[in-house]
């Protein structure tokens, strides 16, 4: 079956710019998506189609993808940005999300 | 505004079965894929099925197969999920989430979700 990898965690200090990898065989020809769980909430997707922010959501976010990995950037990372990280994508059959990065920024 | 409201979760025995229910509003539910998520406690999400706008699709995740059954009903604006044969990790919180359409088509990948609805599988 279809596998999506992240780091378990990344921190970095308020201000400064932290990122987050999915890496996935199937991503040079499918979409990478993120959402954004905070402690006891629903996800909420910040990311659609690799790079394209929904309206609402801050342009501190931003993604790319390249060859088998996707990336998520937020610039200036808050202390209101941490919560844990979910990349989503497909291959030919599997619909899968990534095992989550919990993003601390202190 | 988009709105999703879970419900039907509950206590059930191993070898249960429960029916989860999904309210939609705010949006034209019958031209949307619908899918349910799952997130056992403390874990990451977990896909679990989709069904397309107008139900001749459907996916599941292997762990579920012959066990669950998605479905909706677009004049009631609702998904289901009826389960059968419940398993301890089965236990978990199950998302509704709808897909998006853009000028050109439409996408089975989650826009906006609900609250969620909890479900534990336990004696």
């Amino acid at each position: 079956s279809y596998e999506l990898a992240q780091p378990p965690s990344v921190s970095v200090s308020p201000g400064q710019t932290a990122r987050i990898t999915c890496s996935g065989d199937a991503l040079p020809t499918k979409y990478a998506y993120w959402y954004q769980q905070k402690s006891g909430q629903a996800p909420v997707l910040v990311i659609y189609e690799d790079s394209k922010r929904p309206s609402g959501i801050t342009e501190r976010f931003s993604g790319s993808s390249s060859g088998t990995t996707a990336t998520l950037t937020i610039t200036g990372a808050q202390v209101q940005d941490e919560a844990d990280y979910y990349c989503y994508s497909t291959d030919s059959s599997d619909r899968v999300f990534g095992g989550g990065t919990k993003l601390t920024v202190l | 505004e988009v709105q999703l409201v879970e419900s039907g979760g509950n206590l059930v025995q191993p070898g249960g079965s429960l029916r989860l229910s999904c309210v939609a509003s705010g949006f034209n539910f019958s031209t949307y894929w619908m899918t349910w998520v799952r997130q056992a406690p403390g874990k990451g999400l977990e896909w679990v099925a989709n069904i397309k706008e107008d139900g001749t699709e459907k996916h599941y995740v292997d762990s579920v197969k012959g066990r669950f059954t998605i479905s909706r009903d677009n004049a009631e604006k609702s998904l289901y999920l009826h389960m059968n044969s419940l398993r301890a990790d089965d236990t978990a919180l199950y998302y509704c989430a709808s897909g998006y359409c853009t000028n050109v088509r439409c996408y089975s990948s989650p826009e906006n979700w609900g609250q969620g609805t909890l479900v534990t599988v336990s004696s």
